[in-house]
């Protein structure tokens, strides 16, 4: 079945520095890749996603790039803010049918000040 | 607009004994659903999923069930609750492939 690897488990930045996390996935036909963010305590949130016939998507200060030959995409944060600091979750759907999401183990952000 | 309900949102519940957590969804039809169980600090568990009415596949074999009684109503149940039951349960829907859009969730402590 599908994995998805995601790295780092942490990462601390300074407020106004970007932050980039990365994942790669192993079904060479997976076709949605989504992130969502989780507060503590809360429900995780999509925030933005990419289907496999984009390469890059862009929502503010989001993006999301997807590198299918490599099978790796990467969410990327500009300007961080306080409010950023969040787990952050990548996920894959697998092709060949099926609608379960394959999640990666997290990445917890923290923006300091 | 779509809206999905959990209950309650948190629950404490001696070892041994019964669970029943809700999850409705409004605004849609034939939504896919899902269950997830989150431990503290940890990631998305899958622990079952539904495409219709009655269809429940179940993805990690442990004392919890599913049921699917209503189009939109999703249902996770356990007759006798372990320690490692605690955690935090996540109800989510899908319009089509892939979206997931989760409910508020509920906290269950196991004691």
């Amino acid at each position: 079945g599908e994995n998805v690897e995601q790295h780092p488990s942490t990462l601390s930045v300074q407020e106004g520095d970007s932050a980039v996390i990365k994942c790669t996935y192993s079904d060479s036909a997976s076709n949605y890749f989504p992130w969502y963010k989780q507060e503590l305590g809360k429900r995780p949130q999509l925030i933005i996603d990419i289907r496999s016939n984009v390469g890059e998507k862009k929502d503010q200060r989001i993006a999301v790039t997807l590198n299918k030959t490599a099978k790796h995409f990467s969410l990327h944060i500009t300007e961080t803010q306080p409010e950023d600091s969040a787990v952050y979750f990548c996920a894959s759907t697998p092709g060949g049918g099926g609608n379960k999401l394959t999640f990666g183990t997290g990445t917890q952000l923290k923006v300091e000040l | 607009s779509q809206t999905i309900h959990q209950w309650p949102a948190t629950l404490v519940q001696p070892v041994g004994s019964p669970l029943s957590l809700e999850c409705t969804v409004e605004g849609t039809s034939n939504p896919n659903l899902y269950w997830y169980r989150q431990a503290a600090g940890r990631g998305l568990q899958l622990l079952f999923y539904s495409v219709g009415i009655g269809q429940i596949s179940s993805e990690v074999p442990q004392n919890l069930s599913a049921s699917r009684p209503q189009d939109r109503q999703f249902i996770l149940s356990s007759k006798k609750l372990l320690l490692s039951d605690s955690g935090f349960y996540l109800c989510a829907w899908s319009p089509r492939v892939g979206e997931q859009y989760f409910g508020p969730g509920t906290r269950l402590t196991v004691t």
